[in-house]
This record gives structure tokens, C-alpha cells and sequence, in this order.
């Protein structure tokens, strides 16, 4: 399976929402319940946020949701906060993970 | 607490062998499939291997296929990953990571702290 595409970086206010975007072919991304996103501090291990497409673990914030639209699945997290700054992975998961190459997400 | 530590991460010349360990705490560890994921240098997360919980079904990624070995003693809850003909391309901090603690079955619940590889002469 190839690599999920997301954007190398992506920026924001604070308060703002953004989207980061994980496009795949129909047989990893178009399964959207096997998509999982993953927070990374540098020097860090990356952190569950969403799995299943659209959930969120207990004790994420409720300003992370997650969306598919044909092939893409989205990360969105509203109201940006400055500790939001950090490397974001979306992953498909089929008995082994597939992942994107990673999201840079900057708060202005 | 649910805990995963990685040891055995170091200096290695190309050509050589190492061995990662990962000790597992906090939940039967018996029951569940473990994966290692690595990441490279300034660059993105890629998966490695995985192993069923009876430690008879594994799967590798392309890349180490046929020079890394996955294993598991449950007895001691510790997962393995034999690194064999290293390469400079292998040179990576490698994670442990559980699927299905919490989650279903399709995400990494739970991640260890890493351990580094450096290989190089």
C-alpha cells in the first residue's frame, strides 16, 4: 500500500479551526472506520486523537472531530490553541498501519 | 497504568545485529497484537511489524522483510524485534505500540518512549 498524502504543513490563529486533509485510495482511507489520527511533540511519542474515523479517546479534547469526504479523510480541530502546535499522522490500519508522511501544524 | 518501555536501541555498524526489547505493564498482555514503528531522522512515522497475541501470525513491511524477526515471550510480557543486516536506512527511533486496549481494533492505543538506532560506522 502506498503512503497517505497530507500536507507538509498547515497554520492557524489562535481560535480558529483547521483542517488537515488525508487523502488514500478507496482500499485503505475509503475504509473511514480504519482511520486514525496521532498527535507528535517533538522528541515525543505520538499520541492517539481520533480513531475509527470520527472518535475520540477518553480524555481528548472535544475540539478534534474527524470527517471523510470520498477518498479524504479530514482532522479538524476548532477553536486552535497555541499546545495544538505539533506533527499530526493519519493512519489506515489493516492488519498493519499505513501513514501519512505528516502534518506541521503551526499557531500563528 | 498501562505502560510500554523500549530498551536496546544503540550504536551499530552497518552490516550488524541488535536487538530491541519492549516491557509491557499494566494489562494481559497476552491478549493483544503488538506492533514497532519507526521514524527516521526529521522525517514521518512508518510501521515496521506486527505480532498476534499467541505470537503465531506476524507481518513485516517490505523494507525489513526478511532481516527483522518479531517475537513475543508472554510469560515475561515482552515483545522483541531482532535487527539483522542493518543498514544506514534503518537508522530510526523505533516505538512499540498496542492496538485494541481501548480503541477497537484499527488504531495504536498506547506507544512507548522510543528507542534510538543509529547505525553507521
Amino acid at each position: 500500500q502506498s503512503a497517505l498524502t497530507q500536507p507538509a504543513s498547515v497554520s492557524g490563529s489562535p481560535g480558529q479551526p483547521i483542517t488537515i486533509s488525508c487523502a488514500g485510495i478507496s482500499s485503505d482511507v475509503g475504509s473511514f472506520n480504519l482511520v486514525s489520527w496521532y498527535q507528535q511533540y517533538p522528541g515525543k511519542a505520538p499520541k492517539l486523537m481520533i480513531y475509527e474515523g470520527s472518535k475520540r479517546p477518553s480524555g481528548v479534547s472535544n475540539r478534534f472531530s474527524g470527517s471523510k469526504s470520498g477518498n479524504t479523510a479530514s482532522l479538524i480541530i476548532s477553536g486552535l490553541q497555541a499546545e495544538d502546535e505539533a506533527d499530526y499522522y493519519c493512519c489506515s490500519y489493516v492488519g498493519r498501519g499505513v501513514f501519512g508522511g505528516g502534518t506541521k501544524l503551526t499557531v500563528l | 497504568e498501562v505502560q510500554l518501555v523500549e530498551s536496546g536501541g544503540g550504536l551499530v555498524q552497518p552490516g550488524g545485529s541488535l536487538r530491541l526489547s519492549c516491557a509491557a505493564s499494566g494489562f494481559t498482555f497476552r491478549h493483544y497484537w503488538m506492533h514497532w514503528v519507526r521514524q527516521a531522522p526529521a522525517k514521518g512515522l512508518e510501521w515496521v511489524s506486527r505480532l498476534n497475541g499467541e505470537g503465531s501470525s506476524t507481518s513485516y513491511a517490505d523494507s525489513v522483510k526478511g532481516r527483522f524477526t518479531i517475537s513475543r515471550d508472554n510469560a515475561k510480557n515482552t515483545l522483541y524485534l531482532q535487527m539483522n543486516s542493518l543498514r544506514g536506512e534503518d537508522t530510526a527511533v523505533y516505538y512499540c505500540a498496542l492496538v485494541g486496549l481501548a480503541t477497537g481494533v484499527s488504531a495504536f492505543d498506547i506507544w512507548g518512549q522510543g528507542t534510538m538506532v543509529t547505525v553507521s560506522s
